[in-house]
């Protein structure tokens, strides 16, 4: 059974600094990976889809990256800003179920202190 | 226009009450979603619907039945639920066209559920 799991927790930086976010799952059989932002109490916005054929895909500040044998991807945001303070969640859609199951992590909650 | 809509914001029910929350995406996406989403969880997935047929089911509880009038349109009707199905349900969207697996998913900005 596929498990997706996010370090860290919880992460708290002053504005303007560099972070990486990461997010793990254990079965390589995946179709794409998957950020998103989560506000409290909102849906999901997506960031960035990284194909598993991809290595990396870039969104202005954001950057994320796949590894897929080792089963991680981390999710960098440069020049962090306090409008970044949210969940960030990351999610595998699998190759079962024909590609229509998607497994999510527990997320990261990030807060940017100006 | 990448927009999913649902209604209602916000909604609270005893537990004999019958209702029914409402998504809709005009993205011309084939692929629809109900995800169930708790307190400092991620979301949960519970049905798929691919062309307006269920494909996905996750061992929901029968109070919880999902139905897809048409290709913009999913409904979850809700009966006789309990207080611990209190949560934040998203309906999501993607494209995945012509067996394609790999689109975005959408999601609405969710239905805050409260089971007295």
């Amino acid at each position: 059974k596929q498990e997706v799991t996010q370090i860290p927790a919880a992460l708290s930086v002053p504005e303007g600094e560099n972070l990486v976010l990461n997010c793990s799952f254990t079965d390589s059989a995946i179709y794409n990976l998957q950020w998103f932002r989560q506000d409290p109490g909102k849906g999901l916005t997506s960031l960035l889809l990284i194909q598993s054929s991809q290595r990396e895909q870039t969104s202005g500040r954001l950057n994320a990256s796949l590894d897929k044998s080792s089963g991680r991807s981390t999710l960098y945001i440069a020049a962090s800003q306090p409008g970044d303070s949210a969940t960030y969640l990351c999610a595998v859609r699998l190759m079962d179920n024909y590609g229509q199951n998607f497994v999510f992590g527990p997320g990261t909650r990030l807060s940017v202190l100006p | 226009d990448t927009e999913v809509t649902q209604t209602p914001k916000h909604l609270v029910m005893g537990m004999t009450n019958k209702k029914s929350l409402k998504c809709e995406q005009h993205m011309g996406h084939r692929a629809m979603y109900w995800y169930k989403q708790k307190a400092k969880k991620p979301p949960e997935l519970m049905f798929v619907y691919s062309y307006e047929k269920l494909s996905i089911n996750e061992s929901v509880p029968s109070r919880f039945s999902p139905e897809c009038p048409n290709s913009s349109l999913l409904n979850l009707h809700l009966h006789a639920l309990q207080p611990e199905d209190s949560a934040l349900y998203l309906c999501a969207s993607s494209q995945d066209s012509g067996g394609y697996r790999r689109e975005t998913q959408y999601f609405g900005p969710g239905t805050r559920l409260l089971v007295l």
